[in-house]
């Protein structure tokens, strides 16, 4: 069972445009990371999101953390090749069992 | 400083066979996590390791599943029987601590079993 439900699950976007992933979750969780993954490798940690409401901001990369802890959002302004990827929330629950969770994934893809 | 180092990076194996994968974390790591994922989907939580000792390994199949992390350091993830339905990769991430602190994945032992 997936706690955290990422949408979308495929996007395609023009170089340029700007783009919003979400994570979604009925849970409250402690934390929540934003992990990049490319093929072959292994997921690399973006940022990490602990208060609820707080917005971080990674160059083109806009994070943020719902009020209740339940839901994330990942905003990329002008998006470039680059940012082309498998984009994955993942979240420790606040039940105490410390069980780092991902989320279903979004794949996205910049077109030149 | 290297990184978490998996081995080998591809594995095909006939079904029923048995296979291992290795798994070396970035060192003074105490948690070790081996996840199971499958094409275009997020990782799934296999086992988790603090030190040598397992603490959650709920989800691990362990008809035909095995892991260990003897000495608290490295881990062995064994699979017997593979079945068709184990082709994924396989990864092992590794952290300071728990509870929401920064895992480091390896790149990943991608299984195929035919």
């Amino acid at each position: 069972t997936q706690l955290l439900e990422q949408s979308p699950q495929f996007l395609s976007i023009q170089e340029g445009e700007n783009l919003t992933v979400y994570c979604n979750s009925s849970s409250v969780f402690s934390s929540l990371q934003w992990y990049r993954q490319e093929p072959g490798e292994g997921p690399v940690l973006l940022v990490t999101v602990v208060t609820g409401g707080e917005v971080k901001k990674l160059k083109r990369l806009t994070f943020q953390f719902g009020d209740a802890r339940k839901d994330s959002s990942l905003h990329i302004t002008a998006a470039q090749p680059g940012d082309t990827g498998l984009y994955l929330c993942a979240g420790d629950p606040a039940s105490g069992n410390e069980k780092l969770t991902f989320g279903t994934g979004t794949r996205l893809t910049i077109i030149p | 400083e290297a990184g978490v180092v998996q081995s080998p990076r591809y594995k095909i194996i006939e079904k029923k066979q048995p296979v291992a994968f290795w798994c070396n974390p970035i060192s003074g790591h105490n948690t070790l996590y081996w996840y199971l994922q499958n094409l275009g989907q997020g990782p799934e939580l296999l086992i988790r390791y603090e030190n040598e000792e397992a603490v959650d390994d709920s989800q691990l199949p362990k008809d035909r599943f095995s892991a260990e992390r003897l000495k608290g350091v490295d881990s062995t993830l064994k699979i017997q029987p593979a079945e068709l339905g184990d082709s994924a990769v396989y990864l092992c991430a590794s952290s300071f601590g728990t509870g929401g602190t920064e895992a480091f994945f390896g790149q990943g032992t991608r299984l195929t079993v035919v």
